[in-house]
């Protein structure tokens, strides 16, 4: 059982570029949600999705776009990568409350 | 609005003492709370959660958590600390489809 994948691990951006971040679940979960981490800040809900085709925005929404076309897959794009945005992004799962969570990763805007 | 908060940054302890690492809350409602625990390098790991019922949770690996609902607290508790205890410890509260994280906690215990 793989729970929830990230891909990739790590990526280095140069400021403008667009990139996508990868998630997948396989536990049928209903909701998804991404986080970035930031030292000494915890983690931060960016954007969340309580089934396919419903996403809604979290506490630090700007600069992201997200779909749920699945079940399965939230995927998290940046449009125009910003130095604010080097951080770990975190996919996480749930069905009762609990979170499932990815590997993380790991993003460094240059 | 609600939020949850962690008071102190890094907890130190001694192998074999018991260990504390607070954390409170506010919140409109009943309030569901959990723990959650990460290693280096890892995404983060569930340890346990307060829906309702017992003031007291066990959850993983010998961790429980007072659910205090005059103090709105929900401080994670080990009777005897281990040296692989030392880790990043989150308190998360849950509303609404939305699940908001304290800070962490740093835990190092020494042998």
């Amino acid at each position: 059982n793989a729970g929830v994948t990230q891909t990739p691990k790590f990526r280095i951006l140069k400021i403008g570029q667009s990139m996508t971040l990868q998630c997948t679940q396989d536990m049928n979960h209903n909701y998804m949600y991404w986080y970035r981490q930031d030292p000494g800040m915890g983690l931060k809900l960016i954007y969340y999705s309580v089934g396919a085709g419903i996403t809604d925005k979290g506490e630090v929404p700007n600069g992201y776009n997200v779909s749920r076309s699945t079940t399965e897959d939230f995927p998290l794009r940046l449009e125009l990568a910003a130095p604010s945005q080097t951080s770990v992004y975190f996919c996480a799962s749930s069905s009762t409350g609990e979170l499932f969570f990815g590997e993380g990763s790991r993003l460094t805007v240059l | 609005a609600q939020s949850v908060a962690q008071p102190e940054d890094q907890v130190n302890v001694a192998e074999g003492n018991p260990l504390t690492v607070k954390c409170t809350y506010s919140v409109s409602g009943n309030p569901y709370l959990f723990w959650y625990v990460q290693y280096p390098n890892r995404g983060l790991q569930f340890l346990l959660k307060y829906i309702t019922g017992d003031n007291l949770v066990k959850g993983s690996y010998g961790f429980e958590a007072e659910f205090n609902k005059s103090q709105t607290s929900f401080h994670l508790k080990k009777p005897s600390a281990l040296v692989s205890d030392s880790a990043l410890y989150f308190c998360a509260l849950y509303n609404n489809n939305d699940m908001r994280f304290g800070a962490g906690t740093r835990l190092t215990v020494k042998p």
